[in-house]
Parts: C-alpha cells; structure tokens; sequence
C-alpha cells in the first residue's frame, strides 16, 4: 500500500539558509499535518491542512510557513535557519481533519542546521 | 508539566516476557487514544488506535483505556526482538492534532 512520501531524506543547512520539506501524503487523503521531532523528544505539532486551507496552528516559528496544494501534497518553508532547528520533520496524512481520522505518518526529514 | 507523560525507560525485557507500557494524561477532553512504534530514525507506526474505555486486542497487543483514572496501558505478549523499538502514545480531543507522550525505549534480549 502507498504511504506518506517525504523529501528530501535528509538536508544540512547553515545558520540564516532557507529550506523546503515536501510531503506527498496517502492517495485519497486531504489532511496533512507537520511535527517536529528533536533529539530524543516527542513529535511536536506545528500545523496542519485540510483541503487546502490551514486547520490548526501549533507552536510553528514565525519563521516557517507552510501550504498545501491543489494535489495535496504540502511544502513546510524554513526561512533564517537557526542551530535549534536541526530536527526530525515528520509529516502524517489522514482522510478527514477530525479526531477520529487515523493519522499515518512519513519516514522524516532529517534537517541538520550547521 | 505536560499534558501527556510518559515514562522513557529504557525498559529490558528478556525475549518472551509481557511487556506493559503506560501513560497518564490530563485532559478530560482528549476522546482518541493511540500507541505509536518508532524504530531508530524512522516515522512512527500506528499500532493501536481506541476511542472508549476497555481493552481492544490485536494479536500480541493489548490496549487498555481507562478514563476515570486517565491512564492507558499498551500490553505485549511474548514479545520478541523485533520489538525493540521506542513506543509513543498518543491522543487527541475534536481536534486532528496528536499530542504524545515522551516515548519509552523497549529493548527485548534474545
């Protein structure tokens, strides 16, 4: 069965570079969220589409914006990169934005901020 | 403190022993309970989903919720090697958004 298509697997960046996540989620499904996971931490939740708008906004830095488009798939933009943003980025796909739509997560992103 | 804690281990177990993980909450509203297994830089798996109090059963897991007590429990029965993993829980309320507990490191021993 298809599963959520992230890329690129892994990016280093330096300090004030810019990056771009993109996530390819399930076939059929319409909700896309984003989590970030560091060292050793739990994922935590930045934000979340559904059908093309923004459902839900978590502790994202101004610093990032994030859309998905026309086909679904999501694109998280990372301006002015700082050290504290190396992190597991992990987007999850689900059919239906409610608590009850079963989320199935990527393999990650590994962004490394030199 | 968090709204979801969990305990990080690491837990060893010798291979065949019933492993029981667990995490408290502390939102009366969260409606949606799951645990997640995450290998070493991987995505996490979605390994049981529930949504009322009791027991849901899938092959060696067990999930167990109780929302009076606002704990949930995840049970593994002859467990295996394969089973080394981190575990997560998670849950949410109407919202899509998961929050998740730290994780616990399960290393099962041959």
């Amino acid at each position: 069965a298809a599963g959520v298509i992230q890329s690129p697997r892994h990016l280093i960046k330096e300090k004030r570079e810019t990056a771009t996540l993109k996530c390819y989620p399930i076939p059929r499904h319409d909700t896309v969220y984003w989590y970030q996971q560091g060292p050793g931490q739990d994922p935590q939740f930045l934000i979340s589409f559904y059908e093309k708008m923004q459902s839900d906004k978590g502790s994202i830095p101004d610093r990032f914006s994030a859309q998905q488009f026309s086909d679904y798939h999501s694109e998280l933009n990372m301006s002015s990169l700082e050290l504290g943003d190396s992190a597991l980025y992990f987007c999850a796909s689900s059919l239906g934005r409610t608590a009850n739509n079963e989320q199935f997560f990527g393999p990650g992103t590994r962004l490394t901020v030199l | 403190q968090k709204e979801v804690e969990q305990d990080p281990g690491p837990l060893s177990v010798p291979e065949g022993a019933i492993v029981s993980l667990n995490c408290t909450y502390s939102n009366s509203a969260f409606q949606y309970f799951m645990w997640y297994r995450q290998y070493s830089r991987k995505g996490p798996e979605l390994l049981m989903y529930t949504y009322s109090s009791g027991n849901k059963e899938d092959g060696r897991f067990t999930a167990q919720v109780d929302k009076s007590s606002k704990y949930i429990s995840l049970f593994i029965r002859d467990s295996q090697p394969s089973d080394s993993a981190t575990y997560l829980c998670a849950m949410n309320n109407q919202g899509g958004k998961l929050i998740f507990g730290q994780g616990t490191e399960l290393s099962v021993k041959p």
